[in-house]
């Protein structure tokens, strides 16, 4: 069974860049999409983006370019860049493991990133 | 993108009702949706996937159908613990997107 556990900080000044950092125990591997989601306090869920073990990647068109996730495949990690941030990017940010077919298997516990000066 | 809307937003109920939570995609997504469950600081929960298909430990009391634009999520005889807010997800077509969410509250 998959097991992802993020890190990072929770405080971001607007216009830096966010980053955050998943560390996956069982089943690194090709076989699933390494995923970020956010969800604003009291909101939904938005689909951030996702990278294989390839390394190639995909991100929501919403988040126009701002939006870099990487793979480190000797480390078991992966990991989110969202520049430019606003407080519109305040949110819990979560990783998560995506099924071939599309749907989450496994979550992070969540990091809520605060964008303030 | 496509628009997922889920009704009600809110739901008041009682241990041991059975409740259902609807989840309509704005165009045809054929079975491929998926039902999470969040309770409150924690992260989503997958139940079902394939519309209909229960994901390994989940009681059977949760369950799913539809296809093409309508679905449903069936819970029968409510638990305590199963008061949370409910989620639906498309992933027929890119960006995935997710319903707004469906809260049981007592």
């Amino acid at each position: 069974q998959v097991q992802l556990q993020q890190s990072g900080p929770g405080l971001v000044k607007p216009s830096e860049t966010l980053s955050l950092t998943c560390s996956v125990s069982g089943g690194f591997s090709d076989a699933y999409y390494w995923s970020w989601i956010r969800q604003p306090p009291g909101k939904g869920l938005e689909w951030i983006g996702y990278i294989f073990y390839s390394g190639s990647t995909d991100s929501n068109p919403s988040f126009e370019s701002r939006v870099a996730i990487s793979i480190d495949t000797s480390k078991r990690q992966f990991s989110l860049k969202l520049r430019s941030v606003t407080a519109a990017d305040t949110a819990v940010y979560y990783c998560a493991c995506r099924h071939s077919s599309g749907y989450y298997v496994s979550w992070a516990q969540g990091t809520l990133v605060t964008v303030s000066s | 993108d496509i628009q997922m809307t889920q009704s009600p937003s809110t739901l008041s109920t009682s241990v041991g009702d059975r409740v259902t939570i609807t989840c309509r995609a704005s165009q045809s997504i054929s079975s491929r949706l998926a039902w999470y469950q969040q309770k409150p600081g924690k992260a989503p929960k997958l139940l079902i996937y394939k519309a209909s298909t229960l994901e390994s430990g989940v009681p059977s009391r949760f369950s799913g159908t539809g296809s093409g634009t309508d679905f449903t999520l069936t819970i029968s005889g409510l638990r305590p613990d199963d008061f949370a807010t409910y989620y639906c997800q498309q992933y027929k077509s890119y960006p995935v997107t997710f319903g707004q969410g469906t809260k049981l509250e007592i």
